[in-house]
């Protein structure tokens, strides 16, 4: 099975803050990589897919980078509703692989 | 308004069974794929489950043999029957709509809040 690392564990951050999120494939997925967002005891949302493109209803502030084994979710300037925790997922090999998760904190 | 909504989670004793429903609006369950993940206390998120478009299920190796995935058109509901439950499967199940988009795998497009199993004695 394929395997996500997602980097780092946890971020603090202030509003206005530019973050980055990483996270690695044990193989090469090409560009099939979705990003979510999830707040407690809330359904999780899809943020982006296929590594980079912006689900509808998204603020653009959110974007995906990268292919292969290589991955990064950005947010250009934080916001207080994007506290939150992060996963990456793989669509590649059939066991749609959630990386750990990142949790987003405000500092 | 594309909406699922998850029933059927409670406390169970280990080994007993529990079927989960998941009400669909906005979409036609027959005319999609459609999944379950769940996500365990203090832990992050694990795929489970999912049924394709033309009927092919699939399941992660934790459930495979013990959990059963159905859908039925007529409700426009998916159903999701856990057998021999264990401690380990305790967590939050979510249902969630799959989507296609061009140059994707099957992405979860749509997910509902969860339900609740317990599996304890």
């Amino acid at each position: 099975d394929i395997q996500m690392t997602q980097s780092p564990s946890s971020l603090s951050a202030s509003v206005r803050d530019r973050v980055t999120i990483t996270c690695r494939a044990s193989q090469n997925i090409g560009r099939y990589l979705n990003w979510y967002q999830h707040k407690p005891g809330k359904a999780p949302r899809l943020l982006i897919y296929a590594a980079s493109n912006l689900q509808s209803g998204v603020p653009s502030r959110f974007s995906g980078s990268g292919s292969g084994t290589d991955f990064t979710l950005t947010i250009s300037s934080v916001q207080p509703e994007d506290f939150a925790t992060y996963y990456c997922q793989e669509s590649y090999g059939g066991s749609f692989t959630f990386g750990q998760g990142t949790k987003l904190e405000i500092q | 308004e594309v909406q699922v909504v998850e029933t059927g989670g409670r406390l169970i004793q280990p080994g007993g069974s529990l079927r989960l429903s998941c009400a669909a609006s906005g979409f036609t369950v027959g005319s999609t794929s459609m999944t379950w993940v769940r996500q365990a206390p203090g832990k992050g998120l694990e795929w489970v489950s999912i049924i394709y478009t033309g009927g092919n299920t699939d399941y992660a190796d934790p459930v495979r043999g013990r959990f059963t995935i159905s859908r039925d058109n007529s409700n426009n509901t998916l159903s999701l029957q856990m057998d021999s439950l264990r401690g380990e499967d305790t967590a939050v199940y979510y249902c969630a709509r799959v989507a296609q988009f061009y140059g994707s795998g099957p992405t979860f497009d749509y997910w509902g809040q969860g339900t609740l199993v317990t599996v304890s004695s």
